[in-house]
């Protein structure tokens, strides 16, 4: 079935410093690609998104891009701020049986020190 | 801004017991789902439901799990008779069209 990979953390940066969080898929068809952000205490929120290869989702200074050929949605972010600092989900929509439920990777989390 | 709204925010109780997580999704929605996220693991799907009824489940979802929208604007997952094994975060979402929104969860510990 369809899975998400997402790279082991914690991801520990200094503040302004260059975020890269891989993600990479495996699917069927041809699903719309997701990152979610978990704040502490707080549900899972919708950062960005992508629905078709090499579409470029972005939002808040990040940015992903949905790579067909590397079946990758790599989540950057030029220059990360301590307010960053959460848990970033991957995740894709299965739509093999009709409901887009979502498929999540493992979850990254990232801290961001002054 | 509309948002998922699930109570309650955490819940202790006895192995066997029965538990009900409440979910009131975004009133126009139309699909809903609930997840878990076991400690350190993924988050996983459980269940969808459409047009009153579960439109899929996952293998986790076994003859102790139901949901029920017993009215226009609640949405229930219950455990009939909760094990060690399902104490975990109990995410519940809603979506319009395929961007799911998610509530804050429901953290569950099974003692």
């Amino acid at each position: 079935g369809d899975s998400v990979t997402q790279m082991e953390g914690p991801v520990t940066l200094s503040e302004e410093a260059f975020l890269t969080i891989n993600c990479t898929y495996t699917a069927t068809g041809y699903p719309s690609l997701f990152w979610y952000v978990q704040y502490p205490g707080e549900g899972l929120q919708l950062l960005l998104k992508a629905t078709k290869a090499d579409d470029k989702g972005s939002n808040k200074g990040f940015e992903a891009t949905y790579r067909k050929e590397t079946t990758s949605f790599h989540l950057e972010k030029g220059s990360v701020q301590v307010s960053d600092s959460a848990v970033y989900f991957c995740a894709l929509d299965d739509n093999t049986s009709g409901t887009y439920k979502y498929i999540f990777g493992t979850g990254t989390r990232l801290k961001v020190l002054a | 801004e509309p948002e998922v709204t699930q109570t309650p925010s955490h819940q202790v109780t006895q192995m066997g017991q029965e538990v009900i997580l409440r979910c009131v999704p975004i009133s126009n929605h139309l699909y809903f789902y609930w997840y878990r996220q076991i400690l350190g693991q993924k988050v996983e799907f459980l269940v969808s439901f459409y047009n009153n009824e579960i439109s899929e489940k996952s293998e986790i979802f076994d003859d102790q799990f139901s949901v029920e929208r017993p009215d226009g604007s609640n949405f229930t997952l219950k455990i009939r008779s909760t094990k060690l094994e399902d104490s975990a975060m109990y995410f519940c979402a809603s979506s319009g069209a395929n961007i799911q929104y998610f509530g804050a969860g429901t953290r569950l510990s099974v003692l």
